[in-house]
């Protein structure tokens, strides 16, 4: 079956290091591919997202390139801030798996100043 | 402004009770889906809807109910039944079909005393 597997947390960063969480996945059809971030006792908010092999979706500075060959959709950013501190979650949709969603287990954020 | 309205976003509730969280979207969107989260953990699939009168089970759906009377709502009922209810519960929406991504509501925390 389709799953999500992302790197583990906790992470701890100072600012303006360089951020990248893994994430790879397992699919049966052609799926999308999505990293959405929660702040603390808030509901998921969408990042960003690539619907096909090579798309690179982007948002807020943070980036991820689907990658059909590695299965990967690593997310990445150059120079991160305090207010990046967040969970992270990769997700994926397989329209072919009956409209279904599936998220990897988050990694915790935390930079300091 | 379009999106996922959770209530109460705090509850508590005695051990026995029975105690139904709402969930609200007017996204125009087919498919809701309601989700828990326990801390340090992903997200896990409770029951999701397709269409209006029709849901099915996720992964972790006993000591849950659900109805799907009106395409705008899918209210959560947690049970006596279910064993372990503290949590974060997440309500969720889609269009049905497309490779966009999944909308949230902000949670609802449920306490059981």
């Amino acid at each position: 079956g389709d799953s999500v597997t992302q790197m583990e947390g906790p992470v701890t960063l100072s600012e303006e290091a360089f951020l990248t969480i893994n994430c790879t996945y397992t699919a049966t059809g052609y799926p999308s591919l999505f990293w959405y971030v929660q702040y603390p006792g808030e509901g998921l908010q969408l990042l960003l997202k690539a619907t096909k092999a090579d798309d690179k979706g982007s948002n807020k500075g943070f980036e991820a390139t689907y990658r059909k060959e590695t299965t990967s959709f690593h997310l990445e950013k150059g120079s991160v801030q305090v207010s990046d501190s967040a969970v992270y979650f990769c997700a994926l949709s397989d329209q072919s798996a009956g409209n279904q969603f599936y998220f990897g287990t988050g990694t915790s954020l935390t930079v300091i100043p | 402004d379009g999106g996922i309205t959770q209530s109460p976003k705090y509850l508590f509730r005695k051990e026995g009770q029975n105690v139904t969280l709402s969930c609200e979207q007017n996204l125009n969107h087919d498919a809701m889906y309601w989700y828990r989260q326990d801390p340090g953990q992903g997200l896990r699939l409770i029951y999701y809807s397709q269409i209006v009168n029709d849901f099915q089970k996720g992964d972790i759906a006993e000591g849950y109910s659900v109805s799907r009377e009106k395409k705008e709502s899918f209210p959560l009922t947690v049970t006596s039944a279910q064993k372990n209810p503290t949590a974060f519960y997440l309500c969720a929406s889609c269009e049905v079909g497309w490779t966009g991504e999944l909308f949230f509501g902000e949670g609802s925390r449920l306490t059981v005393l």
